[in-house]
């Protein structure tokens, strides 16, 4: 149980586009999911907080306007990268707590690899 | 803000025990965790420990917690080549939902 899927799982994109990013809890409900990013050989840095059904509350130094975030259900949060450029080229992880385990789990997608060029 | 630590780098023999090591800052975490991510894939959710206890043991993986000296331990007993991956330590502050990750421990295990 406890699976959280992501789509799609690679995509390769122009500068200036923007890249919708899915987060999917497949087997339980989540009211809350988180979105990280992941530089190469690094640690998971926090970008945002997704409550369904409210605004999203974004870490310090994250831009809201170019990284929006939508969790418009218990099951399905989207990341979308507005006007991406090769700096937002990165590793992006969702997770959702499934708070069923008592010991409040996050359970984490398998990743997005986004590359812009 | 708060910090965790990890050794960046660790290598075994197969069948040998692996040992990870972590320390934390936050004297109020409630639960730290161990994730393991191998190449390309997102977080696999190992185990965590409640900061009340001392020990727990689940297969293979003992999870060593002294709360005292706020060090975290996860020992792989057998290791596999499989076991190959880099492995998380985390950690949930009291009142907080979010998790605070150290930079992970590459553990490398040779046949």
């Amino acid at each position: 149980g406890a699976v959280v899927s992501q789509h799609p799982s690679r995509v390769i994109c122009k500068s200036g586009t923007s890249v919708k990013i899915e987060c999917r809890s497949l087997d339980f409900q989540a009211t809350t999911m988180f979105w990280y990013r992941q530089f190469p050989k690094q640690s998971l840095m926090l970008m945002a907080t997704s409550n369904e059904g409210s605004k999203a509350t974004y870490e310090q130094g994250v831009e809201k306007d170019k990284f929006l975030i939508n969790h418009a259900s218990l099951t399905l949060s989207t990341l979308t990268v507005t006007s991406a450029h090769p700096e937002d080229s990165s590793f992006y992880i969702c997770s959702a707590n499934s708070g069923t385990g008592g010991g409040d789990e996050q359970y984490f997608g398998p990743g997005t690899r986004l590359t812009v060029t | 803000g708060e910090d965790v630590e990890q050794s960046l780098f660790l290598s075994v023999r197969e069948g040998d025990s692996s040992v990870i090591n972590c320390t934390y800052t936050d004297s109020s975490s409630t639960y730290l965790y161990w994730y393991k991510q191998e190449p390309g894939a997102g977080l696999q959710l190992l185990t965590y420990i409640f900061s009340n206890m001392d020990m727990k043991q689940d297969q293979r993986l003992t999870v060593l917690l002294n709360k005292k000296d706020k060090h975290l331990s996860l020992r792989i007993a057998d290791t596999q080549t499989g076991d190959s991956a880099i492995y998380f330590c985390a950690e949930k502050g009291s009142g907080y939902s979010t998790l605070t990750f150290g930079k992970g421990t590459m553990l490398l295990v040779s046949p």
